[in-house]
């Protein structure tokens, strides 16, 4: 059981250019996230969806777009990447059950470098 | 606006006790999480609180008091492999996680 896969690991990249993040979990998870982390700062939520077809924004948004069209996957996109996107990124999921008991399970991460 | 805050950085000795603590102010409250995460790798899910009181699991334990939005992590018989980074994060009303900066403990023999 792979649990949840991200792709790719590590990444550098130029201003200006697009990328896509690949998230992929395998636990049939309703409920996934996608966080930045950065250094001194803790984990801050860009875009989530509570279950396939639908999608919300979190604390910050702004560059990234997000879709759901499959329990499965969960791509992250930056339309125009900036150097103040350079972070590592993580992706989670969680049952998605209604209350709090809601525990979520992160992926491997991905390493983002805008230069 | 929402806050958690927890210690930078602790140091401890191998085979000791070290307490870690997490105060809270969230727009409502869930639940709180405390993760553990070693240097260059995911968060990995240590202990959930929602009620008052003291939850044991083995090595670790986690304590929490809502009305002083107060919680503690208290890690006994120390290891090499307990040094990483302790997340502690808070359920909000909209049934978000709100993540504090984490405090890297430092284990040395």
């Amino acid at each position: 059981i792979a649990g949840i896969t991200q792709a790719p690991t590590s990444q550098i990249l130029a201003a200006g250019r697009r990328m896509t993040l690949r998230c992929t979990q395998d636990m049939r998870h309703n409920a996934m996230y996608w966080y930045r982390q950065d250094l001194g700062l803790g984990l801050r939520l860009i875009h989530y969806s509570n279950t396939a077809g639908t999608t919300g924004k979190g604390e910050v948004p702004d560059g990234y777009s997000v879709s759901r069209a499959n329990t499965d996957d969960f791509p992250l996109t930056l339309a125009s990447a900036v150097p103040s996107q350079t972070s590592v990124y993580f992706c989670a999921s969680s049952e998605g059950a209604d209350g709090g008991t809601d525990t979520q399970y992160f992926g491997p991460g991905t390493r983002l470098t805008v230069l | 606006g929402q806050n958690i805050d927890q210690p930078t950085e602790m140091t401890a000795t191998e085979g000791a006790i070290v307490q870690i603590n997490c105060t809270y102010q969230t727009s409502g409250f869930n639940g709180l999480f405390w993760y553990q995460q070693h240097a260059g790798e995911a968060p990995t899910f240590l202990s959930y609180n929602v009620l008052d009181g003291l939850e044991e699991k083995g090595r670790f334990s986690s304590f929490l008091s809502r009305s002083k939005g107060y919680s503690y992590l208290l890690l006994k018989e120390l290891q090499m492999k307990d040094s990483a980074s302790y997340l502690c994060a808070v359920m909000d009303s909209n049934y978000q996680l709100i993540w504090g900066a984490g405090t890297k403990l430092i284990i040395k023999p």
